[in-house]
């Protein structure tokens, strides 16, 4: 399929266990997002790249978390020390297009991640 | 601040029927809203997007309204199918690479 593809599916990690999320978006998509989804919640705005760079991280929770797209393709969010409040879905999402009337993204199926 | 919340958490109504679910923002200097449809197990997608300098936008079976005297906005199916039923989410951009998100509207279509 042509669509975003997330891995793993599902997750789960014991408190404190460091975890990597992989997002590969549709190909020659520039903007890259990444968001939170509690449960029974909207989805929370982490971080943006157009390309490698990293514009907008103003969303990630705590220096814990560290998302990079070295290639300006594949994406890799990071969490370090899990601990039970990060138990969620993250979502990544992908666009052909940049600037503020970049309002269509594709998102992924996602990786529910559940820290015990 | 930034808020983009709905009126109802769920709404049920019988197929064939048209479908109204509403959202209120608070931001007054988004540029664009959008409605997203999100299905169990899936990420959210792209429903339709509206312009704040409009009122109206139609797609293929759905209508989204914008009022921006009262800061509502609402999308609109019509005819709706047993495949509707999901949870619709309304968002909001205000200039920068950011969505921000609703808490979600539950749709159930009856047959």
């Amino acid at each position: 399929g042509a669509g975003v593809s997330q891995s793993p599916r599902y997750k789960v990690a014991k408190r404190g266990q460091d975890v990597a999320l992989r997002c590969d978006p549709i190909s020659g998509h520039v903007s890259l997002f990444w968001y939170q989804q509690a449960l029974g919640q909207g989805p929370e705005f982490l971080t943006y790249f157009q390309n490698e760079a990293q514009l907008d991280k103003s969303g990630l929770p705590s220096d814990r978390f560290f998302a990079e797209r070295p290639e300006g393709s594949v994406s890799t969010l990071k969490i370090q020390r899990t601990q039970q409040e990060d138990s969620a879905v993250y979502l990544c999402a992908s666009s052909p297009y940049t600037g503020p009337e970049n309002t269509e993204a594709f998102f992924g199926q996602g990786t529910r991640l559940t820290v015990v | 601040g930034e808020s983009v919340g709905l009126h109802l958490p769920t709404l049920s109504v019988q197929e064939g029927d048209n479908s109204i679910i509403n959202c209120a923002y608070s931001n007054s200097a988004s540029d664009y809203f959008i409605w997203y449809k999100q299905e169990s197990g899936k990420g959210p997608q792209f429903i339709i997007d509206i312009r704040s300098n409009m009122d109206k936008r139609q797609g293929q079976r759905v209508t989204v309204l914008l009022n921006k005297t009262v800061k509502h906005l609402s999308l609109q199916i019509a005819a709706t199918q047993p495949g509707d039923s999901a949870v619709y989410f309304c968002a909001e951009k205000s200039g920068g690479f950011k969505t921000i998100f609703g808490a979600g509207t539950r749709l159930f279509v009856k047959a």
